[in-house]
């Protein structure tokens, strides 16, 4: 357990509300990741971050925006969510302060379902 | 960009005989590479991964990887299954363009049959 809590774990909205997903760590890392899993596709990157209110984009980052505030906190948000958004949602960070070797640890997914 | 590849969507193996699944690379530089398992309604948990040294590389719960460069494969082994093995495995290479992210293969579901 790399000490990483998601919130909330399910969650069922309707199309054009806003959602956001919360993910919390305990180990002070200073990369967290946002990825998506959806059948046939496997994972796919949505934002991460490498410190304190600095973000980027992944792979699949339309109609997602991110936010860190604190290193502890990374939050994804949907600013109106549509049914493609529909997915398992996970947060992964790294067990290092930085590194191309470091192993990503994931937490337990929030599953979103968008109606 | 750094891809891999899972060829296989299901793997049935019986309990006690070997068990491989099976993943390709596609990289520029040295591959970083890693084996995650998720078993149903649960995260994904990391199993082994290769950086460097000792193409056979042992990990968790009794699995071990095979690198091989002249291949570019990363296939994931087990001598002897087990039912509690049936799950999801997926196969990943460090990307190194989006802060050190993943990028996954599509998975391959393992059951195991008693």
């Amino acid at each position: 357990d790399a000490g990483i809590t998601q919130s909330p774990r399910h969650k069922v909205t309707e199309t054009g509300t806003p959602v956001t997903l919360r993910c919390h760590q305990t180990e002070n890392h200073r990369y967290m990741y946002w990825y998506r899993q959806d059948p046939g596709h496997g994972l796919r990157l949505i934002h991460y971050s490498y410190g304190v209110k600095d973000t980027d984009k992944g792979e699949v980052s339309d109609g997602y925006s991110v936010s860190r505030s604190k290193t502890e906190d990374f939050l994804l948000t949907l600013e109106s969510a549509t049914s493609s958004q529909t997915s398992v949602y996970f947060c992964a960070i790294s067990l290092r302060a930085s590194g191309s070797t470091d192993t990503q640890y994931f937490g337990p997914g929030t599953r979103l379902t968008v109606l | 960009a750094q891809s891999v590849a899972q060829p296989e969507d299901q793997v049935n193996v019986a309990e006690g005989n070997p068990l491989t699944v099976k993943c390709t690379y596609s990289v520029s530089g040295n591959p970083y590479l890693f084996w995650y398992v998720q078993y149903p309604n649960r995260g994904l948990q990391f199993l082994l991964k290769y950086i460097t040294g000792d193409n056979l590389v042992k990990g968790s719960y009794g699995f071990e990887a095979e690198f091989n460069k002249s291949q570019t494969s990363f296939h994931l082994k087990k001598p002897s299954a087990l039912v509690s093995d049936s799950a999801l495995y997926f196969c990943a290479v460090r990307d190194g363009n989006s802060g050190y992210a993943l990028n996954f293969g599509k998975g391959t579901s393992l059951l195991v049959t008693p």
